[in-house]
């Protein structure tokens, strides 16, 4: 079975400066996808960003950044220019390629504050 | 261009009494996502559904919960005899197929279910 360990509960970073949020997860599958979401104080979930497991370039939408590092089963996630807006919950998620479902697995998040 | 809806946004019941919540999945996606979010939690898989077919309900309670896709209309997630312990944000996304790009899911904004 798949596990996904996100190990920092909490983090802070002052606005404007560069912040980086650990995630690593588990599988013997070879092809998956892992994915940032973020849960703001609204609750929504939104996707910050995806990565496909057979890419060997990491994503990058605007000043978020992955760090993908399949042999270490490793992808952090950098928010470069922190905004206040970016203040919420982080959870990394992983889900494998093929087969008949499609589900998410969850970490337990990481809460990230910006600072003014 | 909607997003994925869910309704209602807050639900109160007592135990005992049955609680239905309704998802509508974005234009063009045909797959369905249910999760559950329990305080301080991450999110975890609930179960999986396409038009009028449940393809992974490994993630359901046994008893209780059960969940539909019909041809037209809503997804609903239907919890009987609703306990305490349900109380949680439940979930639902949506994903336009199974393959690339189209795999990814997003969320709407759940349904926060409190039970006195």
């Amino acid at each position: 079975a798949q596990t996904v360990t996100q190990s920092q509960p909490e983090m802070s970073v002052q606005e404007a400066e560069t912040v980086t949020l650990s995630c690593t997860y588990d599988t013997s599958e070879n092809n998956y996808y892992l994915f940032w979401y973020k849960q703001p104080p609204s609750r929504q979930m939104i996707l910050v960003i995806r990565q496909e497991a057979y890419k060997q370039q990491n994503a990058t939408e605007n000043r978020f950044s992955v760090n993908f590092q399949k042999a270490a089963k490793s992808f952090s996630l950098k928010i470069s220019d922190s905004q206040l807006g970016d203040t919420a919950m982080y959870f990394c998620a992983f889900m494998k390629h093929g087969g008949a479902t499609n589900k998410l697995i969850f970490g337990t998040g990481t809460l990230l504050a910006v600072q003014p | 261009n909607a997003g994925v809806m869910q309704n209602p946004r807050h639900l109160v019941r007592r135990r005992g009494q049955e609680a239905r919540l309704r998802c509508s999945p974005m234009k063009g996606h045909s797959h369905v996502y249910w999760y559950r979010q329990l305080p301080e939690e991450g999110l975890k898989f609930m179960v999986y559904l396409q038009k009028e077919n449940i393809i992974d309900e490994s993630g359901m309670p046994k008893e209780r919960f059960s969940a539909e896709f019909p041809k037209e209309g809503p997804s609903i997630l239907r919890i009987q005899q609703v306990v305490r312990g349900d109380s949680a944000a439940y979930f639902c996304a949506s994903s336009r197929g199974l393959a690339g790009e189209q795999e990814t899911q997003y969320f709407g904004p759940g349904t926060r279910l409190l039970v006195l």
